[in-house]
């Protein structure tokens, strides 16, 4: 099924500092997952992403990790800065398409001074 | 030169009301997407369409409609607007399988 957020999670950092984020997936016939970055009064932006045959994916600061036992992904940022600051999705392709993706409830991050 | 485009920004209309949100990509996609973003920040895909047909519905009010002219356009038409319609609403681009791009957004408000 989906996952339905009531609320909103927020992580706060301290600006240097590195952050996880983390985010529980559906669907263990998911095969490809993105993480989305979503500033204020933007749209979602492609961050990173992985598919299933792999555990970890590093990119210039972000660092994804895939749990397919525990269906469990997590971002890692390295030395959080203020520019960091947003919410921040993970999503899973559903179909065999790659045309459903199915959106988590999102994590807010704030980056403290 | 925006990939995905959308307009207008910000739509404040009348219950009842018939309204469109247009959006355009020159990505070269051939998949393009509409999402709803309520409050909450949930996000829920409504349709996919793929060279212009019809992939994915989810259980959206049939009041919602969206057309596709050509694969660069996927339009939203939304008829009798209510209140529970507010929301920000985002369209998207991929290729099949691939990274959706996503516009800006239109911040619909029903009054």
């Amino acid at each position: 099924g989906e996952s339905v957020g009531l609320h909103l999670p927020t992580l706060s950092v301290q600006e240097g500092d590195n952050s996880i984020i983390n985010c529980a997936y559906s669907n263990s016939a998911s095969d490809y997952f993105i993480w989305y970055k979503q500033e204020s009064g933007k749209g979602p932006q492609f961050i990173i992403d992985i598919r299933s045959n792999m555990d970890k994916r590093q990119g210039q600061r972000v660092t994804v990790l895939l749990n397919k036992t525990v269906k469990h992904l997590s971002l890692q940022i390295a030395a959080t800065q203020p520019g960091d600051s947003a919410v921040y999705f993970c999503a899973e392709n559903t179909d065999n398409y790659g045309q459903n993706f199915v959106f988590g409830p999102g994590t807010r991050l704030s980056v403290l001074p | 030169d925006t990939a995905v485009s959308q307009t207008p920004k910000y739509l404040v209309t009348q219950m009842g009301n018939d309204k469109s949100i247009k959006c355009e990509q020159n990505l070269g996609h051939d998949t393009m997407y509409w999402y709803k973003q309520d409050s909450k920040k949930f996000l829920k895909i409504m349709f996919s369409y793929n060279n212009k047909e019809l992939i994915i519905n989810e259980t959206v009010p049939n009041r919602f409609s969206p057309k596709s002219p050509d694969k660069a356009h996927l339009n939203l038409h939304i008829n009798s607007l209510e209140l529970g319609d507010s929301a920000v609403y985002f369209c998207a681009s991929s290729q099949p399988g691939g990274v959706a791009f996503f516009g800006q957004g239109t911040r619909l408000t029903v009054v």
